[in-house]
């Protein structure tokens, strides 16, 4: 089982759609964090969170530790929100250091026109 | 400000040669951690450093070695390429101070193995 699970794996959506992408772990975690990557492979840090909540333009993103799970939500979509959404967490557990990001395989996301 | 700049871009090794990957972080961060993403697939983690030493290691084997340099810039280095390590190479940087810190990406080095 992987230490990261998101789900969808893959999201098409009208514009103007509210979308939810929805993030599993299974290890503690002392932060975890949404990225954005776009075709050609740039990775954009979006959100880090340890707890609550975090909003940053359309984009709000929410964590509950008890339950593991994290959300990234988009109001309001748009054709350019078209991307794959990446979770990741910082682990102790996982042998990454301070640092080093154990990811989950991504969320492929389409918004049509 | 400069973002995490990687080089080569691209580049093409046959089975068994070895491969030199470079990247040099955002001025003034000091960790430096690298990825590989197989095509379809969400990054996996390879190596950490800060300060010059090794702070994480995921699971690669021992063809996979890399350091950083007193400017903080670093270097993955493959020996005896396989088909299998075709692959996105990503450096990420993150800034000083403990605990958890946000991590800005490069833009990667896209690895084919012929």
């Amino acid at each position: 089982k992987n230490e990261v699970e998101q789900s969808p794996q893959n999201l098409t959506a009208q514009e103007g759609e509210f979308i939810t992408i929805n993030c599993s772990y299974s290890v503690g975690i002392s932060a975890l964090h949404w990225l954005q990557q776009h075709p050609g492979g740039g990775i954009v840090s979006l959100f880090m969170l340890s707890s609550g909540k975090k909003k940053h333009g359309r984009l709000i993103a929410t964590i509950n530790i008890q339950e593991k799970h994290s959300s990234l939500h988009i109001t309001a979509s748009h054709p350019r929100d078209s991307a794959v959404y990446i979770c990741a967490v910082t682990s102790w557990e996982s042998g990454g250091g301070a640092d080093g990001l154990t990811f989950g395989k991504g969320t492929h996301l389409i918004i049509q026109p | 400000d400069a973002g995490v700049t990687q080089s080569p871009t691209h580049l093409i090794k046959t089975r068994g040669q070895h491969v030199t990957l470079r990247c040099s972080p955002i001025s003034g961060h000091k960790s430096v951690s690298w990825y590989q993403q197989v095509l379809g697939q969400g990054p996996q983690f390879i190596f950490q450093y800060y300060e010059k030493e090794e702070r994480g290691r995921g699971n690669f084997p021992d063809r996979f070695s890399a350091r950083q340099f007193p400017n903080y810039s670093s270097e993955l280095n493959v020996n005896a390429l396989l088909l299998g390590d075709s692959a996105l190479y990503l450096c990420a940087s993150s800034g000083t101070g403990t605990g958890h810190r946000t991590q800005y990406f490069g833009p990667g080095t896209r690895l084919l193995v012929l």
